[in-house]
């Protein structure tokens, strides 16, 4: 069965510190992978996504994630942090059911200390 | 372009009752997807709708439904509410039901039952 693991569940950084958020998948095929932010009383917004190509991709916010096959991650990453990135971050795959399901895994809560 | 709306924000119904959350999607998007995020977890798949029919459905008992309207936009149906059905309702709308079709999120409705 499918699933996403997020196994931090809270990290805190030092604003211009760099992060790195960790996501492994079980996945049967070539996965579609996620990664949505959620600032609270909003909804998901979508940083970035992978379906294909090249295994490192560019998100909006300054965000980035690398695509690994055989560690089954898809790790999220930025070079400085700022103050505005506290948020939570889910990672998801793409379900190829015939129908547009996410798997999400339970987030990480991200805290900047100035 | 009008991004994914949600009415109402907050809900608050006593075990028993029924509710009824409504959802418009983004302009050119014909399917929708309804998600529910308990306390501290990554949102779950309840099912989606594509052009007025439900094309796929999550680990969700029947007295969760759904509508989807001519114009695509959706309202999902909870009869005989429990206290665990307390949670955000999230609503996301896509040009397609492809997995490849990027889910635009809305901000949620959120339901406490007591």
């Amino acid at each position: 069965a499918q699933s996403v693991t997020q196994p931090d569940i809270h990290i805190t950084v030092s604003e211009g510190a760099s992060l790195e958020l960790r996501c492994n998948y079980s996945y049967g095929a070539t996965p579609y992978l996620f990664w949505y932010v959620q600032s609270p009383g909003q909804g998901l917004q979508l940083l970035l996504k992978y379906f294909s190509g090249d295994t490192l991709v560019q998100g909006i916010k300054g965000f980035e994630a690398e695509f690994k096959r055989s560690q089954s991650s898809f790790n999220l990453r930025k070079p400085s942090v700022h103050w505005s990135d506290a948020a939570e971050y889910f990672c998801a795959v793409g379900f190829s059911g015939g129908y547009n399901k996410l798997i999400f895994g339970a987030g990480t809560r991200l805290a900047v200390h100035p | 372009e009008t991004g994914v709306t949600q009415s109402p924000t907050h809900l608050i119904k006593t075990r028993g009752q029924q509710v009824t959350l409504r959802c418009s999607s983004q302009s050119g998007h014909n399917t929708v997807s309804w998600y529910q995020q308990a306390l501290g977890q990554g949102p779950q798949f309840i099912f989606q709708y594509y052009r007025e029919e439900e094309n796929g459905r999550g680990n969700f008992p029947p007295r969760f439904s759904g509508l989807q309207f001519p114009n695509y936009s959706s309202e999902l149906n909870v009869n005989a509410l429990e206290l665990d059905d307390s949670a955000l309702y999230l609503c996301a709308s896509s040009r397609g039901r492809t997995s490849q079709e990027t889910q635009y999120f809305g901000p949620g409705t959120r339901l406490l039952v007591l």
